[in-house]
């Protein structure tokens, strides 16, 4: 049963658009979301968070937008850069159950120069 | 300030067999969890130690066990290895408090054959 979705396995984007990388869960309990880049051959690395207190939360290039009557949030990276190539993971968790992540399948972003 | 450090970097074993992977947290950090990731999935959460105890556990089986030591490094085993089991393993450590954000290592990647 896969609570967190990323139903977009890969985007490409011109270097210096808007990356816009999507997911949505299931789980009405969620109330803590992060999402991690992926490089080959690393772990993932810790992007942006966003508590379901809040709608959007925002650090330097990264934005993430959450709508919880739609059980959705976004990760929108303004401007795009080649080095943003990746797999990005969102993860969901009830923290109030403990602080256990669910993650998505991932989404695999080129950006083109 | 060290981040996550995991070891080996590589395994591989034979079916049946028992292995042990090895886990550093980050500088001041004390919780630890595991995830197993397979090829094109996201990562899957295995279990969660703190104070040295199990306080999480995903949907895996007992085959699965770890450990936490009082310096919260962690220890995970896995016994009679399955082919299905090979995968790359990561850990994550956290905060109990306050920032709820899991670091992760750059994981190891066991092949069972």
């Amino acid at each position: 049963d896969q609570q967190v979705k990323q139903n977009s396995p890969s985007l490409s984007v011109q270097e210096g658009r808007i990356s816009i990388l999507n997911c949505d869960y299931t789980n009405s309990m969620f109330d803590y979301f992060l999402w991690y880049k992926k490089y080959p051959a690393e772990g993932p690395t810790f992007l942006i968070s966003i508590s379901s207190i809040k709608d959007k939360n925002e650090d330097g290039r990264f934005t993430v937008f959450l709508n919880k009557s739609a059980k959705h949030l976004s990760l929108h990276i303004v401007p795009s850069q080649p080095g943003d190539s990746a797999v990005y993971f969102c993860a969901a968790s009830a923290l109030h159950t403990g602080n256990q992540f669910y993650f998505g399948t991932g989404t695999s972003l080129t950006v083109i120069p | 300030d060290a981040g996550v450090t995991q070891s080996p970097t590589h395994l591989i074993k034979t079916r049946g067999q028992q292995v042990t992977l090895r886990c550093s947290p980050k500088s001041g950090h004390d919780t630890v969890s595991w995830y197993q990731q397979a090829l094109g999935q996201g990562p899957q959460f295995i279990f969660q130690y703190y104070e040295e105890e199990e306080r999480q556990r995903g949907n895996f089986p007992d085959r699965f066990s770890g450990h936490q030591f009082p310096n919260y490094s962690s220890e995970l085993n896995v016994n009679a290895l399955l082919l299905g089991d090979s995968a790359l393993y990561l850990c994550a450590s956290s905060l109990e408090t306050g920032a709820y954000e899991q670091y992760f290592g750059p994981g190891t990647r066991l092949t069972v054959t």
